[in-house]
This record gives structure tokens, sequence and C-alpha cells, in this order.
């Protein structure tokens, strides 16, 4: 079974610019969580969805962070414009119906912004 | 509010010998029981949860947790380390009163010597 897919692995880009991180959730997952991983501050949850609706977005940290979900099997988290601080691991992690269900993260994207 | 904590960032231990990482728990309802294991620019990746039912859990890689109530404590155990034991451990809970995430705790760093 395909797990999830987030792409990209790595991005390196300049500050200011907009980046664009891409997630697919596991086929029927009616969940999907968007992650942000650093050393100071460890594993954040910034927004996450139900059947493709934000029902939680108080982690996100700015205005310039935005997360969409057009369609159950796609989700894009969003920086514009982004900055040095911003640098994290992100990771996306998918789960099926009843919070006794395990959620499904990807590999994450590595994020620099130089 | 749920919160976790776990007991020492960083647990070193011999290859063979026994794995013992603690992590207890606050939830105002009976919880759901989570540990994950992260391997080096990986996701996080489930290795075993409690939902109410048997109060030690068996999951993968010979791992295993009990869930004792009275010490609000699930710490995860593997009799003898291998050296591909070597990840970071995070341990989360999740309440059975409708909230759908999770929280987890800081992580711990398990290094096995030869």
């Amino acid at each position: 079974d395909a797990g999830v897919i987030q792409s990209p692995r790595h991005e390196v880009t300049e500050m200011g610019q907009e980046v664009t991180l891409r997630c697919k959730p596991i086929s029927g997952h009616d969940y999907l969580f968007w992650y942000r991983q650093t050393m100071m501050r460890g594993l954040e949850l910034l927004i996450y969805f139900n059947n493709n609706v934000p029902i939680d977005d108080s982690g996100m940290p700015e205005d310039r962070f935005s997360a969409k979900m057009p369609n159950a099997s796609f989700s894009t988290l969003k920086i514009q414009p982004s900055e040095p601080r911003d640098s994290a691991v992100y990771f996306c992690a998918s789960r099926g119906q009843g919070s006794n269900q395990p959620q499904h993260f990807g590999d994450g994207t590595r994020l620099s912004i130089l | 509010a749920q919160s976790v904590t776990q007991l020492g960032s960083h647990v070193s231990v011999s290859e063979g010998a026994l794995v013992l990482l603690r992590c207890n728990y606050s939830s105002s309802v009976p919880p759901y029981l989570f540990w994950y294991v992260q391997y080096p620019n990986k996701g996080l990746q489930l290795l075993l949860k409690y939902t109410s039912a048997a109060t030690l859990v068996k999951g993968i890689n010979g791992f295993e947790a009990e869930f004792k109530k009275s010490e609000t404590s699930f710490h995860l155990t593997k009799p003898s380390a291998h050296m591909s034991d070597a990840a970071e451990y995070f341990c989360a809970v999740s309440d059975l009163a409708g909230a759908q995430k999770l929280v987890f705790g800081q992580g711990t760093r398990l290094t096995i010597n030869p």
C-alpha cells in the first residue's frame, strides 16, 4: 500500500520567495494533519482537515502560512513570503475515522530558507 | 487538556541490554496512547498503540508497552537492544472525548553502544 506521499523531499530557497509543500494522503483516510518539526520546538501541529474541511488552524504561526485541501487526495501548505525562521522539516499525516486510529506520516519536506 | 512527559531526552544502552523509555500522560478521560519511532530523515512510524483493550501491548520490532492507569504511565520496553533500534521515540496521547489531535511528548533519542 502506498503511504503518505510528500513532495518535494528537500527545498532550498531564498528569503521572500513563495514555498509550496504538497501532500497526498492515504486513500480512504478522512483526516489530514500538517506538522512542523524543529530542534527547538519539537513536533508542532499546524493545521488539520476532516473531509477536506479545515477544522483547527490554531497552530499556524502567522498569516504567511496557508493550507488548502481541494480534494480528498491532495493538500498544500504554502508559505508566502518565506523567512529563515521557517526552516524546518514539515510533515503531513493522515488518519482514518476514529481517534483510536494511528496517524500515518509521510517522510517530510526539509525546508531551508536562506 | 492532555499532556505527555517523556523522561530523559537521551537514553543510551549497550547492545543486548534492556531498553526502557518512560512516558507519563495526563488526560481527563481514559486515553488512547501511541508510541512512534523516527529514523533519520524519515517520518514517524507507529510502533504500537493502546486503545483500552489489553494493558500490555506488543508492537513491531520486539517492543512492548504497558498501560498503568494508577501511575498514568505507558513505558516502552524491549528486552534486548539491537543496533538498528537507534532512533528517536515519541509517545503521544489522544483522548476519547472527541479531540482528533495527538499530543506528542518531546521525544527520547535512543543510542545503542556496541
